[in-house]
């Protein structure tokens, strides 16, 4: 199985801030990766897709890059609506995997 | 609009067995992958398996976890999915998203349902 390793598991930050987030994969998955929001009781909410792609009405201040082992979710500047936990899932290798998490939450 | 309604799910012991449903509008299920994909309480999230779609004959694939006691199947005259889950276990405690895949130049899950809960216990 493909683990993917996100880091740091645990973030916090002050509204304004760039934060970046990363996931790591224990094998290439090319550009098959896919990050998520979030928030407390509710479903998770697709942000980019094949690693990079924006997914249509998410703000431009989210972005993803990389490919192969190395991914990034970088928040360009950080929105009270942005607290939440980011998840990164890949879809090259079944069984599909997703990374542990990253909760963000304001300093 | 893209919905996806989860039911049926509940308590059950261990053992037991629990067929959960989803119901799609404002799409065709049939002409998209979809998955389920579990939460247990406070952890992260967990693939659980997926029906492909008609082009790829409705084939299954599932996790490790749940191979041989979970089963995925559509009805596609409601255009609905089912997840039957047999010999349940305290582990399979979670809330269960069903979940549509999409795919432009890469492959996502880009609606969820609300999520349904099942708790498994004596």
């Amino acid at each position: 199985d493909i683990q993917l390793t996100q880091s740091p598991s645990f973030l916090s930050a002050s509204v304004g801030d760039r934060v970046t987030i990363t996931c790591r994969a224990s094998e290439g998955i090319s550009s098959y990766l896919a990050w998520y929001q979030q928030k407390p009781g509710k479903a998770p909410k697709l942000l980019i897709y094949a690693a990079s792609t924006l997914q249509s009405g998410v703000p431009s201040r989210f972005s993803g890059s990389g490919s192969g082992t190395e991914f990034t979710l970088t928040i360009s500047s950080l929105q009270p609506e942005d607290f939440a936990t980011y998840y990164c899932q890949q879809f090259n290798n079944y069984p599909l995997t997703f990374g542990g998490g990253t909760k963000v939450e304001i300093k | 609009e893209v919905q996806l309604e989860e039911s049926r799910g509940g308590l059950v012991q261990p053992g037991g067995s629990l067929r959960l449903n989803c119901v799609a509008s404002g799409f065709t299920s049939s002409d998209h992958h979809m998955d389920w994909v579990r939460q247990a309480p406070g952890k992260g999230l967990e693939w659980v398996g997926r029906i492909r779609n008609k082009a790829h004959s409705d084939t299954t694939q599932y996790a490790a976890s749940v191979k041989g006691r979970f089963t995925i199947s559509r009805d596609d005259s409601k255009n609905s999915l089912s997840l039957q889950m047999n010999s349940l276990k305290i582990e399979d405690t979670a809330v269960y998203y069903c979940v549509r895949v999409s795919y432009i130049s890469g492959w996502f899950s880009d609606y969820w349902g609300q999520g349904i809960q099942v708790t498994v216990s004596s």
